[in-house]
């Protein structure tokens, strides 16, 4: 899972604030997953981006969270209104093709959301 | 629907002590992946393995063992000679063939496991 880069690796914010994760993938690689880890809970699928494009957004929230992946520069997921319950772990992995079962992805160090 | 389940929530074992995570899977897919991760104290996620549904042959690397067994949905995973570096959160996850599907990994809810000195 070396080479998947995530800042910041803790991050604590007010409720109401917002919160910027940051993913940047392998090198060479075009296709970026976030996933979300509530505290002793295996990890949710949230979003898959390629490079200016949402793919699949089925897993996530409707309201405040929104993510994007542009053509220069990492991928952010961003969320918005901060509350308690979005203090989670979240994982960024990245892929060189596109999602398939296969394909090995490579999973980030994570960031931790905490939410006072 | 696709299901992961892993029924030990937390397992303490004293080191050198053999120890079996259990993985029960659902999926209606005939072509779908299986996984391993290993999540230590410091947070970050590692690969383990990963196993295709056609091949059911058990796998072994070091201390480590893998036994599929598609008759049961299960892919059960077994530490030999436990260290107290094993200590950590397992966990089995799935992946399905279809397109729509693939961009996802379901994963169990883990596995807490405690190697005692």
């Amino acid at each position: 899972n070396a080479g998947v880069m995530q800042n910041p690796r803790h991050l604590v914010r007010r409720r109401g604030q917002e919160a910027r994760l940051r993913c940047s993938p392998m090198k060479g690689h075009s296709h970026v997953y976030w996933y979300r880890q509530l505290p002793e809970e295996g990890l949710k699928f949230m979003v898959y981006l390629q490079k200016e494009n949402i793919i699949d957004e089925s897993g996530m929230p409707k309201e405040r969270f929104s993510a994007e992946f542009p053509k220069e520069g990492p991928s952010i997921l961003r969320i918005q209104q901060v509350v308690r319950g979005d203090s989670a772990a979240y994982f960024c992995a990245s892929s060189r093709d596109r999602a398939y079962p296969g394909n090995t992805i490579y999973f980030g160090e994570g960031s931790w959301l905490t939410v006072v | 629907a696709q299901k992961v389940t892993q029924a030990q929530t937390e397992i303490s074992v004293v080191e050198k002590e053999d120890v079996t995570l259990d993985c029960v899977y659902e999926t209606r897919d005939t072509t779908y992946y299986l996984f391993w991760y290993k999540q230590p104290p410091s947070g970050e996620l590692v690969f383990l393995i990963r196993r295709n549904s056609f091949d059911e042959q058990n796998e072994i690397s070091g201390r480590y063992s893998w036994n599929f067994q598609k008759s049961t949905s299960s892919f059960n995973f077994t530490i030999t000679a436990s260290q107290v570096v094993d200590s950590a959160v397992y966990f089995c996850a799935l992946s399905e063939a279809g397109y729509s599907s693939a961009s996802k990994i379901i994963f169990g809810s883990g596995t807490r496991l405690s190697i005692r000195p």
